[in-house]
């Protein structure tokens, strides 16, 4: 159990393009899922915390208007990358914790992002 | 802020030899510990935890060593196998609160057939 699923796994766009990422837990039902971010050969920085229903929660530093999330369900939150630009390419990664789970995340396997 | 860091950034062992990685924290907030594995191009994959209240924990081949008296923690492998090549990644959280995770950054387990 506990499978986190990405989708696409990979994407390249052009500069000024939106794009949009899904994460889905496949098995479980998250009452919060986080987003990541890891550019080659660093550790993961997370961007925001999403909890179902309401507003995402941002680190300091990512951009609210930029970086668009939204946690319409239990099983589904979805990161827009707007106007995206080269700096903007990484390697994008989503984590869900079970409800009632206790405070284990469970990572999806990413989504590469190159903005040409 | 918290940090969490790690002592190694890379270490290469003997097949079937023991491996340790080691990680440091800063936060004493942190009352929870989870070791990540990462293979390139994948997400991090759990492997263990360990709850602050702890100061051993064993899984399958792997033991997490905590000592808060000097905000430490390691993670061993037993019979270290070339499957075990990957990055392996500390990460401290506090469970009052929103569950959020820091990450260290990262130790790259190289593993000599």
């Amino acid at each position: 159990g506990a499978v986190v699923s990405q989708h696409p796994s990979w994407v390249i766009c052009k500069s000024g393009t939106s794009v949009k990422i899904e994460c889905r837990s496949l098995d479980f039902q998250a009452t919060t899922m986080f987003w990541y971010r890891q550019f080659p050969k660093q550790s993961l920085m997370l961007m925001a915390t999403s909890n179902e229903g309401s507003k995402a929660t941002y680190e300091q530093g990512v951009e609210k208007d930029k970086f668009l999330i939204n946690h319409a369900s239990l099983t589904l939150s979805t990161l827009t990358v707007t106007s995206a630009h080269p700096e903007d390419s990484s390697f994008y990664i989503c984590s869900a914790r079970r409800q009632g789970g206790g405070e284990t995340q469970y990572f999806g396997p990413g989504t590469r992002l190159l903005v040409l | 802020g918290e940090s969490v860091g790690l002592h190694l950034p890379t270490l290469s062992v003997q097949e079937g030899d023991n491996s340790i990685i080691n990680c440091a924290y800063s936060n004493s907030a942190s009352d929870y510990f989870i070791w990540y594995k990462q293979e390139s191009g994948k997400g991090p994959q759990f492997i263990i935890d360990i709850r602050s209240n702890m100061d051993k924990r064993q899984g399958q081949r792997v033991t997490v060593l905590l000592n808060k008296t000097v905000k430490h923690l390691s993670l061993q492998i037993a019979a270290t196998q070339p499957g075990d090549s990957a990055v392996y990644f500390c990460a401290g959280g506090s469970r009052t609160g929103s569950y959020q995770l820091t990450f260290g950054k990262g130790t790259k387990l190289s593993v000599i057939p």
